[in-house]
């Protein structure tokens, strides 16, 4: 089956600092992954998806992931935090058996202190 | 404009009565979704349809029944509302990127936030 999994419950970084939300994930086949954030009562953004290609991905508000098979992470990072990425982070992978069905883990909460 | 709309955004009943969500999208996408989030935030898809015929349909129990009378709405009926109905329900639509091998990405409406006492 597939699935993912956010380790930590929440981040907490000062503005300016990198920052990196980890991911991990286990499928059978090649990995359609993606990251969506969640602002206060919102509903959840696209911020980008790895399908094929290069292992570096960019994606919104200047957002990246890293895709890396041997590890099986996609790890969401920023070179430089700001308040306003403060927001509930999910990660996601497309359904083996679904291309229409992704399966969210169960999201990290980024806190960027001033 | 407001690609997926859901209405109401709050919603308070008792428990017993029936109620409904309402989604509808602009984007001309072909599928659309309901997907749950509990109070800890965690997320688990409940129903899909494409267009207009259901292709996803979770463990979910039969007082849940979505309809979708063309591929623009979907609507949530709930029976016998329990309190652990109480959720946040998260209507999203997507069009299917053949080129990319369905690698869709959905597009969220705000949220319907219902509250069972």
């Amino acid at each position: 089956a597939q699935s993912v999994a956010q380790p930590e419950d929440q981040v907490n970084v000062a503005e300016g600092n990198p920052l990196t939300v980890k991911c991990t994930y286990s499928v059978s086949g090649n990995p359609y992954l993606f990251w969506y954030v969640q602002y206060p009562n919102r509903g959840l953004q696209f911020l980008l998806k790895y399908i094929t290609g290069d292992n570096l991905v960019k994606g919104s508000y200047g957002f990246e992931a890293e895709f890396n098979k041997s590890q099986t992470s996609f790890h969401l990072k920023k070179p430089s935090a700001l308040v306003s990425d403060s927001a509930l982070y999910f990660c996601a992978v497309r359904g083996v058996d679904s291309s229409y069905k992704l399966i969210f883990g169960s999201g990290t909460r980024l806190l960027v202190r001033p | 404009d407001t690609a997926v709309s859901q209405t109401p955004k709050y919603l308070v009943t008792q428990m017993g009565n029936d109620k409904s969500i309402k989604c509808e999208q602009n984007l001309g996408h072909d599928t659309m979704y309901w997907y749950k989030q509990d109070s800890k935030k965690f997320l688990k898809i409940m129903f899909s349809y494409n267009n207009k015929e259901l292709i996803i349909n979770e463990t979910v129990p039969n007082r849940f029944s979505p309809k979708s009378p063309d591929k623009a709405h979907l609507n949530l009926h709930i029976n016998s509302l329990e309190l652990g109905d109480s959720a946040v329900y998260f209507c999203a639509s997507s069009q299917v990127a053949r080129s990319t091998g369905g690698a869709n990405v959905l597009t969220f409406g705000a949220g319907s936030r219902l509250t069972v006492l």
